[in-house]
């Protein structure tokens, strides 16, 4: 079975600096991959995919991702932080071709200090 | 554009109750799926329906279930509630095999 590993539960940066959040996953193929992020008492907003073609992919927020076969990982960066994106971010993988029988993994929470 | 709502926002329920919950897909939207998401944890799949039929199902028992109406409305149904069922539920819709998903804000399930 498919797995998602985010091996950052939980990461604190400052106002203004880069961040680069981690996933693993465990498949044979290349599957879909996403990056969703919540806020509290919220639902899950897409953030960008990755489906095929260019490995990496631009999303919304100023976020960037980029799909490494090699390494299994498709690491979610963005170039400076703001306070609002405190928040749950969350790695999930679609191995059925149908985008939305997802496996997620566990989450990485965001704090930003100012 | 209408998003994709659930109802209701929160619940609590007696174990060995039965529970139903809501979703209203986004406008356009024939696909449906429903996870569960335990307090720190990442939502794990229940199951899917596309166009009613049911499509596809993780690794839940059949006391949960679900239906999909003709109006690509969703419930999603629980019966002899157990304590671990207490999690946010989260419905998302899609307007086709294949295409990504939109999420609702989930309904919050606690079962004493």
């Amino acid at each position: 079975a498919q797995s998602v590993t985010q091996p950052d539960i939980h990461i604190t940066v400052s106002e203004g600096a880069s961040l680069e959040l981690r996933c693993n996953y465990s498949y044979g193929a290349t599957p879909y991959l996403f990056w969703y992020v919540q806020s509290p008492g919220q639902g899950l907003q897409l953030l960008l995919k990755y489906f095929s073609g260019d490995t990496l992919v631009q999303g919304i927020k100023g976020f960037e991702a980029e799909f490494k076969r090699s390494q299994s990982s498709f690491n979610l960066r963005k170039p400076s932080v703001h306070w609002s994106d405190a928040a749950e971010y969350f790695c999930a993988v679609d191995d059925t071709g149908t985008a939305s029988k997802l496996t997620f993994g566990t989450g990485t929470r965001l704090q930003v200090t100012l | 554009e209408t998003g994709v709502t659930q109802s209701p926002t929160h619940l609590i329920k007696t174990r060995g109750q039965q529970v139903t919950l809501r979703c209203s897909s986004q406008s356009g939207h024939n696909t449906v799926s429903w996870y569960q998401q335990a307090l720190g944890q990442g939502p794990q799949f229940i199951f899917q329906y596309y166009r009613e039929e049911e499509n596809g199902r993780g690794n839940f028992p059949p006391r949960f279930s679900g239906l999909q109406f003709p109006n690509y409305s969703s419930e999603l149904n629980v019966n002899a509630l157990e304590l671990d069922d207490s999690a946010l539920y989260l419905c998302a819709s899609s307007p086709s095999l294949g295409s990504e998903q939109y999420f609702g804000p989930g309904t919050r399930l606690t079962v004493t």
